[in-house]
């Protein structure tokens, strides 16, 4: 039971490239979702997929694509990386649905990305 | 709007001392879910506690507990007898029951010494 996985653990992009960071979890999750973390500012999201066949944005989506490609994936595309998307990318995912407070999120152990 | 403000910085602890973390939300809602969660220099988030607002009692989990004060909207975090291995930033969450996402503050570091 690896919990939630996360592919690469590290990347170096130059600006205008593209590429997807994978994310995968076997806790038979429905909710999952992509973060960035930024120095002195926390975790904040990008976007996430409460249910299967199912994405919105989150505060910060702008530059960003996802696919909930089945319940167990969901991945990140970056379409032309910028500078300003030198982060540290987190997946996370959840058990139950939307309108539930008690709803644990389990991370992935990060993508740590540099675009030049 | 929903918010947590963790205005902590940094902290220092002595090993073996107990140590509480700050953390302050903002929102509308009447149910809603605290969380904290540790990220230690290896980078990765574990979870550490949860307190749903209509809980009647403050959270507890190991030697980590949670002082909910709800009327003046604060869940800080009480670490008892610090271990060097709790060095580490800790994070503040908030999730409402009108949305779907998880909303965390800045984070505090904590540094425990021998």
């Amino acid at each position: 039971n690896a919990g939630v996985t996360q592919t690469p653990k590290f990347q170096v992009l130059k600006t205008g490239q593209s590429m997807t960071l994978q994310c995968a979890q076997d806790m038979n999750h429905n909710s999952m979702y992509w973060y960035r973390q930024d120095p002195g500012m926390g975790l904040r999201l990008i976007y996430y997929s409460a249910s299967e066949g199912t994405t919105d944005k989150g505060e910060v989506p702008n530059g960003y694509n996802v696919s909930r490609l089945n319940k167990r994936e969901f991945s990140l595309r970056l379409e032309s990386a910028a500078p300003s998307q030198t982060s540290v990318y987190f997946c996370a995912s959840s058990e139950l649905n939307s309108g539930a407070t008690r709803d644990t999120q389990y991370f992935g152990p990060g993508t740590r990305l540099t675009v030049l | 709007a929903q918010k947590i403000t963790q205005t902590q910085p940094g902290m220092f602890v002595q090993e073996k001392e107990a140590v509480t973390l700050d953390c302050t939300y903002d929102t509308s809602d009447q149910s809603y879910g605290l969380f904290w969660y540790k990220q230690p220099s290896s980078g990765e988030m574990i979870f550490l506690i949860y307190q749903g607002s209509y809980d009647e009692q403050n959270a507890t989990e190991g030697r980590y507990s949670l002082n909910f004060q709800k009327a003046r909207k604060s869940a800080n975090l009480v670490i008892s007898a610090s271990q060097l291995g709790d060095s580490a930033m800790y994070f503040c969450a908030m999730r409402t029951y009108n949305t779907d996402k998880l909303i965390f503050g800045t984070g505090t570091r904590l540094q425990v010494f021998p």
